[in-house]
């Protein structure tokens, strides 16, 4: 069965610092890949997706995140944090099952990214 | 713009109450889905819809009924309302695959439901 696994719980940080969300999937077909982010008391919100072409995929506010097929991982980057970046981070995948065709996503367990002054 | 609307952002219940969830989007989107989101387990599936009248269940369906009766609404149903399902419950809609959709979801705000 499919699953993503994101490997750390919650990801401290200070202000300014470099910053990597790790996500690995399990699948041996072509997926569709995204993260989600959580602010406090809000629902999810597209981050950034990547469906095929380009490996690196980039967002408006400064995170991007690397599809590697070999490494079946789906890191997030960002090379400068800011306070109000400071929420819950998902990653998910295609869910093949029924061959894909519901459109359904399986999701990862979060990452909390606190980032402190 | 894009919108999934939720009819209560709280909600307190007690014990072997009936309880509704209604969602509801504007995108004319063919799926609709129902979450409920707990520390540590992040998202798990519990119904999902891909028509009107069709219905799915997901990961964890026990406890819980939907309906769709309308394209854009989609309600969740606790039949009798325990203390374990004290959980944010979130909606989500998306274009069917097969139509050229990406699989990409669209939340709602999010419910977050006591039962005491």
């Amino acid at each position: 069965a499919q699953s993503v696994t994101q490997l750390d719980s919650q990801v401290p940080v200070f202000e300014e610092a470099p910053v990597e969300l790790r996500c690995n999937y399990s699948s041996s077909v072509s997926v569709y890949l995204f993260w989600y982010v959580q602010y406090p008391n809000q629902g999810l919100q597209l981050l950034l997706k990547y469906l095929s072409g380009s490996t690196l995929v980039e967002s408006i506010n400064g995170f991007e995140a690397e599809f590697n097929k070999s490494q079946t991982s789906f890191h997030l980057r960002k090379p400068s944090v800011h306070i109000s970046d400071t929420a819950e981070y998902f990653c998910a995948v295609s869910d093949l099952r029924n061959g894909g065709s519901q459109g359904n996503l399986i999701f990862g367990k979060g990452t909390k990214l606190s980032v402190k002054p | 713009d894009v919108k999934v609307t939720q009819s209560s952002r709280y909600l307190v219940k007690r014990t072997g109450e009936k309880v509704f969830l209604e969602c509801v989007q504007d995108m004319d989107h063919e799926n609709m889905f129902w979450y409920r989101q707990d520390p540590g387990l992040g998202l798990r599936l519990i119904y999902f819809s891909y028509d009107v009248k069709m219905k799915e269940k997901g990961d964890i369906p026990e406890g819980y009924s939907v309906s769709r009766e309308k394209k854009e609404r989609f309600s969740l149903i606790l039949e009798s309302a325990s203390t374990n399902q004290t959980s944010m419950y979130l909606c989500a809609s998306s274009l069917w695959s097969g139509t050229g959709g990406s699989y990409e979801q669209y939340f709602g705000p999010g419910t977050r439901l006591t039962v005491t």
